[in-house]
């Protein structure tokens, strides 16, 4: 299974921002502007807050941003609070899998 | 509202047959392209099914052969089929309502609360 690279973990203080990155192919990320961006909480299903690189669903705080360049998104979060933490996985098409493909998610602790 | 509930997921021997129900409630199931996405306990997301609205139906190479993904529109409900069950299939498995149809179903903006599926003799 394909897997776009995300860091395992992150951490920040409450009121800073913070990139999470997520690296691809030319087969995916590089190829298409599908990249989305899921927030999961503890126990909760998934909760999209970026898609299509940088729209945010209805209800989204403009806190959150989404941006690509080549083969690598980027999502980033302004004025973190403490409600942030959780973990966060991209997505994207992939033609060479003809799939969705997910990012390993990455771990974000608000310190 | 719109909610998607999911259900049939249990306990169930490797090798063995299960079908997952998810309820639409909100929007009619034939107008939207339709996903199963699961994770695996302590793992990431993987997803698994698109269904089209026209009908078209796509599978993650890990499942081509052994999933099957439906609806029944008179009851406003997705199925995913599964069968040939293995160990690597034990997930949590959620229902998910595409952003849109077309070259818009890549991203999933209506989550269902998932059904647990466990293999294992």
């Amino acid at each position: 299974q394909s897997v776009l690279a995300q860091p395992a973990s992150m951490s920040e203080s409450p009121g800073q921002s913070i990139t999470i990155s997520c690296t691809g192919t030319t087969s995916d990320i590089g190829r298409y502007n599908s990249v989305s961006w899921y927030q999961q909480s503890l126990g909760k299903a998934p909760k999209l807050v970026i898609y299509e690189v940088d729209n945010r669903p209805s209800g989204i705080s403009s806190r959150f941003s989404g941006s690509k360049s080549g083969n690598t998104a980027s999502l980033t979060i302004s004025g973190l609070r403490s409600e942030d933490e959780g973990d966060y996985y991209c997505s994207s098409y992939s033609d060479r899998a003809t799939a969705v493909i997910f990012g390993g998610g990455t771990k974000l602790t608000v310190l | 509202e719109v909610q998607l509930v999911e259900s049939g997921g249990r306990l169930i021997q490797p090798g063995g047959s299960l079908r997952l129900s998810c309820a639409v409630s909100g929007f009619s199931v034939i107008t939207k392209y339709m996903n199963w996405v699961r994770q695996a306990p302590g793992r990431g997301l993987e997803w698994v099914s698109v269904l089209y609205s026209g009908g078209s139906a796509y599978y993650a190479d890990s499942v081509k052969g052994r999933f099957t993904i439906s609806r029944d529109n008179s009851k406003n409900t997705l199925f995913l089929q599964l069968k040939s069950l293995r160990d690597e299939d034990t997930a949590i498995y959620y229902c998910t309502k595409a952003v849109g149809n077309a070259n818009k179903w890549f991203a999933s903006d209506v989550w269902g609360q998932g059904t647990m599926v466990t293999v294992s003799s």
